[in-house]
């Protein structure tokens, strides 16, 4: 399959952890890579590789790898870490780009 | 610093063509590979097409394959995006974005640019 698949919303309160699951086939063979998108602007990398942060991204954002379910962490989320969040990775054939559907983060 | 600068969208009928450019600065744009994202209004991204820094490589989603072409001119450092045929479903905010590599497969996305809008519509 060529597909990422992420919950398209979740949400999590002030100060507390969540986690962000991205699924594919795909990812048995390539790590994910994370992605955060507020309105109106153009996405920001934030994790890349096994577990590589962006420099500038807050040591709260952690990434993971689980046979064939990439996870970001968020460890004390913020107000301002509410966005969409999209993973990506290359596909089964590893020439082409795959992102997943996105998630909705809201900080309550 | 790393500056992407789209342009070249507009309003477009179907089956008409239109060229989108992207204007690289603030790193060797001849050492790294390129890509072309795109997203529908309110929708999630969706990868395009990437081309490597010697233009060697090239891929295309399905989605495009046959009505798009990418290409570069790095004695300009521009990107180009030749998009032919287009269809309603083409209709999206158009990324121009450096990959973390100039290798001949797709990496990680580092940088993007602000994206230039593309309406296909009658």
């Amino acid at each position: 399959s060529s597909e990422l698949t992420q919950d398209p919303a979740v949400s999590v309160a002030l100060g507390q952890t969540v986690r962000i699951t991205c699924q594919g086939d795909s990812l048995r063979s390539y790590y994910a890579n994370w992605y955060l998108q507020k309105p109106g602007q153009a996405p920001v990398l934030v994790i890349y590789g096994k577990n590589n942060r962006r420099s500038g991204i807050p040591d709260r954002f952690s990434g993971s790898t689980s046979g064939t379910t990439a996870s970001l962490t968020i460890t004390g989320a913020q107000a301002e870490d509410e966005a969409d969040y999209y993973c990506n990775s290359r596909d089964s054939s590893g020439n082409r780009v795959v992102f997943g559907g996105g998630t909705k983060l809201t900080v309550l | 610093e790393v500056q992407l600068v789209e342009s070249g969208g507009g309003l477009v009928q179907p089956g008409k063509s239109l060229r989108l450019s992207c204007a690289a600065s603030g790193f060797r744009f001849d050492d790294y590979a390129m890509h072309w994202v795109r997203q529908a209004p309110g929708k999630g991204l969706e990868w395009v097409s990437f081309i490597t820094w010697s233009t060697g490589s090239i891929y295309y989603a399905d989605s495009v394959k046959g009505r798009f072409t990418i290409s570069r001119d790095n004695a300009k450092n521009s990107l180009y995006l030749q998009m032919n045929s287009l269809r309603p479903e083409d209709t999206a905010l158009y990324y121009c974005a450096k990959d973390y590599t100039g290798g001949h497969t797709p990496g990680t996305i580092d940088y993007w640019g602000q994206g230039t809008l593309v309406t296909v519509s009658s």
